[in-house]
């Protein structure tokens, strides 16, 4: 049964500080990894999908990063801003459950 | 192009009330999906269908849960009747389409519903 867990379960860090949100996974069987951000009241906004063959994807301050091997992906953002507060969820489509496995999710705060 | 269209954005119940939610997709998706987000957890699969037709339901709690997607388009998902534990965002999402071929989803503003 595929596990998807995210450390820390929140996070509070001062305004240009460059972060680490990590997830990691039981079953590496896994189609692809995808980075989600949700706000307070609203549905889920999909940040960066990266397919098992590859190892990192980068958007603007955002790159996510993952070794299926080790069945772990962290999303690195840079020069943090307020507007990045947000909860941040990683999810697995795994070949073996044929749907969508979400991880508990980061809170995180940046304050000015 | 518009989003996944959810109403109401939020519903305020009493237990053992019956409730239902309503999704429309973005035009020409033919999955559909139904998540529960329990507060505190991520979101977990209810039920999703291809076309109007069921694909996987294997977490819907089918004793009180129920869901229809008449004519591929829209779709309802109803409680009946509801337990405190229920309380929870239901989010609808759809992909151009599903199976082992992953389609990103999109997801909507979700449904907040507290059960008192």
């Amino acid at each position: 049964k595929q596990e998807v867990t995210q450390i820390p379960a929140a996070l509070s860090v001062p305004e240009g500080e460059n972060l680490v949100l990590n997830c990691s996974f039981t079953d590496s069987a896994i189609y692809n990894l995808q980075w989600f951000r949700q706000d307070p009241g609203k549905g889920l906004t999909s940040l960066l999908l990266i397919q098992s063959s590859q190892r990192e994807q980068t958007s603007g301050r955002l790159n996510a990063s993952l070794d299926k091997s080790s069945g772990r992906s962290t999303l690195y953002i840079a020069a943090s801003q307020p507007g990045d507060s947000a909860t941040y969820l990683c999810a697995v489509w795994t070949y073996n459950t044929d749907k969508l496995i979400f991880g508990t999710g980061t809170r995180l705060q940046v304050f000015p | 192009e518009a989003g996944v269209a959810q109403s109401p954005r939020y519903k305020i119940i009493e237990k053992r009330q019956s409730v239902a939610f309503w999704c429309n997709p973005i035009s020409g998706h033919a999955t559909l999906y139904w998540y529960q987000q329990i507060l505190g957890q991520g979101p977990k699969l209810l039920i999703q269908f291809q076309n109007n037709g069921v694909v996987d339901d294997s977490q819907l709690p089918k004793d009180r849960f129920s869901a229809e997607r008449l004519k591929g388009v829209d779709s309802t998902l109803k409680i009946q009747p509801a337990k405190l534990e229920d309380s929870a965002v239901y989010l609808c999402a759809s992909s151009f389409s599903g199976g082992a071929s992953y389609n990103e989803q999109f997801f909507g503003p979700g449904t907040r519903l507290t059960v008192l």
